[in-house]
């Protein structure tokens, strides 16, 4: 199976700054993820879409992060505005078409709030 | 609810050497277990993966059983190299509803 694109792979803003991530998976898997993954622990889920619907976004900071997913491709994870301890990577997955529903990885968004 | 534990590392190794990671899973009714390894800036790759108790996954020289007795999903390798330095996860998901990671485990293999 082909990759997920995400882009940028590195953003570097001052803190209260907006910043904006963007992921593709291939067209037609349903199911796509945005985790963050903090160095030296494992990725945190914090929003997961069935097509268009955000489905579980029980642990995105509703505060300062939005996500959207329009016509059910790609999506987009905002942050606005940005924090200190934002700073991690953030990654989007989507699954695989059946059991045992493996989950593929972009490379991921590095960003670094100064 | 749903958790993984993996043994704390990191873990250096010479290289040749026989490699250990383990796992152990907290869940309902029976998970699918997955090895992933993220390569330094990448992002994960899935390694292997088992569906159903004493199903054994294996890629790239890497093992894994899935024991439900024990509820353990051990990562093997019987001869690391150095290309295998990286950090390798644990992690079990519930029919599509619950995916959980475990906190991962650093390899550096020595040449």
């Amino acid at each position: 199976e082909a990759g997920v694109v995400q882009s940028p792979r590195y953003k570097i803003i001052e803190k209260k700054q907006p910043v904006a991530f963007w992921c593709n998976p291939i067209s037609g898997h349903n199911t796509l993820y945005w985790y963050l993954q903090n160095l030296g622990q494992g990725p945190e889920l914090l929003i997961r879409y069935e097509n268009e619907e955000a489905v579980d976004d029980s642990q995105l900071p509703k505060d300062r992060f939005s996500a959207e997913r329009l016509k059910g491709v790609d999506s987009t994870l905002k942050i606005q505005p940005a924090e200190l301890g934002d700073s991690a990577v953030y990654l989007c997955a989507r699954r695989g078409r059946a059991l045992p529903y493996e989950q593929y990885f972009g490379p991921g968004t590095r960003l670094t709030v100064t | 609810g749903n958790s993984v534990t993996q043994m704390e590392g990191p873990v250096t190794l010479s290289e040749e050497a026989f490699l250990t990671i383990n796992c152990t899973y907290t869940a309902t009714g029976y998970p699918s277990l997955f090895w992933y390894v993220q390569y330094p800036g990448e992002g994960l790759q899935l390694l292997l993966k088992a569906t159903k108790a004493d199903d054994k996954g294996s890629n790239k020289g890497f093992e894994a059983t899935y024991r439900k007795e024990t509820t353990s999903f051990h990562l093997e390798k019987g001869s690391v190299q150095v290309s295998d330095s990286a950090v390798y996860f644990c992690a079990l998901d519930n029919y599509g509803q619950n995916f959980v990671f475990g906190p991962g485990t650093r390899l550096s293999v020595l040449p």
